[in-house]
């Protein structure tokens, strides 16, 4: 069975920092295409950022040059570097399997970016 | 980039009623579409893919259809338990983009 895990969100200053991990089980990150996608409060979904099974990376406008994402197949992880953070990048954020449409989702982790 | 809009924003129907929410693609997006539910407080669940494909579970009061530019999401009989918000998401290429949302209401 697949579950995702998110951690690494907290309460975070504007300009500042924070690694967002996804621990996966059931499944291979590295074969797979994985993605992250926000949802702020009280909005909609917002697609971030997908890395392929091949490597390649595309990003959503408005995270690119901010926000990195990558994997690590030792520990079957995927990761979200999110930089220069700002208000609107306040919200919860989902690591998903992605065939295109986004098939498992894990639970989330909250980044609030505030002084 | 694709722009989908989702209309209408929100609705409010009875038990047992047919209930129809539409998303159009900026362009055409080849049956390359999926709907999900949120239920207040939960994680979004997929529905539909590849524009009419239910996914594993679903009940089949939820359908979708639709090609080119225009999609639908029909539930064929309201239930309680159907009180959620609704989006469509388009995945052609690399475009990966949602709709607005439409939020379901029981009357």
């Amino acid at each position: 069975e697949v579950h995702l895990v998110e951690t690494g969100g907290g309460l975070i200053q504007p300009g500042g920092s924070l690694i967002l991990s996804c621990a996966a089980s059931g499944f291979t990150v590295s074969s797979n295409h994985m993605s992250w996608v926000r949802q702020a409060p009280g909005t909609g979904l917002e697609w971030v950022s997908v890395l392929y099974s091949d490597g390649n990376i595309v990003y959503a406008d408005s995270v690119k040059g901010r926000f990195t994402i990558s994997r690590d197949s030792s520990k079957n992880t995927l990761y979200l570097q999110v930089n220069s953070l700002r208000a609107e990048d306040t919200a919860v954020y989902y690591c998903v399997t992605d065939v295109g449409f986004f098939d498992s989702w894990g639970q989330g982790t909250v980044v609030t970016v505030s002084s | 980039d694709i722009q989908m809009t989702q209309s209408p924003s929100s609705l409010s129907a009875s038990v047992g009623d047919r209930v129809t929410i539409t998303c159009r693609a900026s362009q055409a997006i080849a049956g390359s579409l999926a709907w999900y539910q949120q239920k207040p407080g939960k994680v979004p669940k997929p529905l539909i893919y590849a524009a009419s494909a239910l996914q594993s579970g679903v009940p089949s009061r939820f359908s979708g259809s639709g090609s080119e530019t225009d999609y639908t999401l029909t539930i064929s009989s309201l239930q309680p338990e159907d009180v959620a918000t609704y989006y469509c998401q388009d995945y052609k290429g690399a475009s990966r983009s949602f709709g607005r949302g439409t939020k379901v209401e029981i009357k």
